[in-house]
């Protein structure tokens, strides 16, 4: 079955920094534009970035700009978030997320991973 | 960026009741809209786009309407298995935004 699995999450200290995986499996990863979105505990979604299936588009959010960056590895079939000077405010469940549009993208997501959840605390 | 501004934050009502949770955009955003459903204590899941168009798998009693700003998800009739957060999610540019949530409980 389609399934994203991330890993990585963890405590880290603030300005360090920490990568994200997401491991696609049950599809053509290959020919999907890839998402991460992020909640923080007991809080709403936030998006954070979009790469597309080939990467050779990315964007992430202004919160997250020259901080954290997109990627990913078509031939492992994985998708990749490299975040760094982290801050006590990225504390947050980070969630891969697929956009359903085949060789293209739409911008919302039919597919998501169960999650990580970084702690960025001193 | 565009806001999206979701009413109410929460809600209770009882089983079999119609629910309507309502997002507005801060300026128009044609049908760009999705809807998502998160259970407590797991992983979103996508309930409606483009507005108005179900996802494959989800009971007909959801329904969504609306374009330009104005939006709406209906639940025709309220089962317990719908107690969750409800979120509404712009997406015609980026960066790509959601509403506050609506939590959904069962008087």
């Amino acid at each position: 079955q389609e399934q994203l699995v991330e890993s990585g999450g963890g405590v880290v200290q603030p300005g360090r920094s920490l990568r994200l995986s997401c491991a696609a499996s049950g599809f053509t990863f290959s020919a999907y534009a890839m998402h991460w979105v992020r909640q923080a505990p007991g809080k709403g979604l936030e998006w954070v970035a979009v790469i597309s299936y080939d990467g050779s588009q990315i964007h992430h959010a202004d919160s997250v700009k020259g901080r954290f960056t997109i990627s990913r590895d078509n031939s492992k079939n994985t998708l990749y978030l490299q975040m760094d000077n982290l801050r006590a405010e990225d504390t947050a469940v980070f969630y891969c997320a697929r956009d359903p549009i085949y060789y293209g993208w739409d911008d919302y997501f039919d597919l998501w991973g169960q999650g990580t959840l970084v702690t960025v605390s001193s | 960026d565009i806001q999206m501004t979701q009413s109410p934050s929460s809600l209770s009502a009882s089983v079999g009741d119609r629910v309507t949770i309502t997002c507005r955009a801060s300026q128009g955003i044609r049908n760009s809209v999705a809807w998502y459903q998160q259970k407590p204590g797991k992983v979103p899941k996508l309930l409606m786009y483009a507005a108005s168009t179900l996802q494959s798998g989800v009971p007909s009693r959801f329904s969504g309407r609306g374009s330009g700003t104005d939006f709406t998800l209906t639940i025709s009739s309220l089962q317990p298995e719908d107690v969750a957060t409800y979120y509404c999610q712009k997406y015609n540019s980026l960066p790509l935004t959601f509403g506050g949530g609506t939590k959904v409980e069962i008087k």
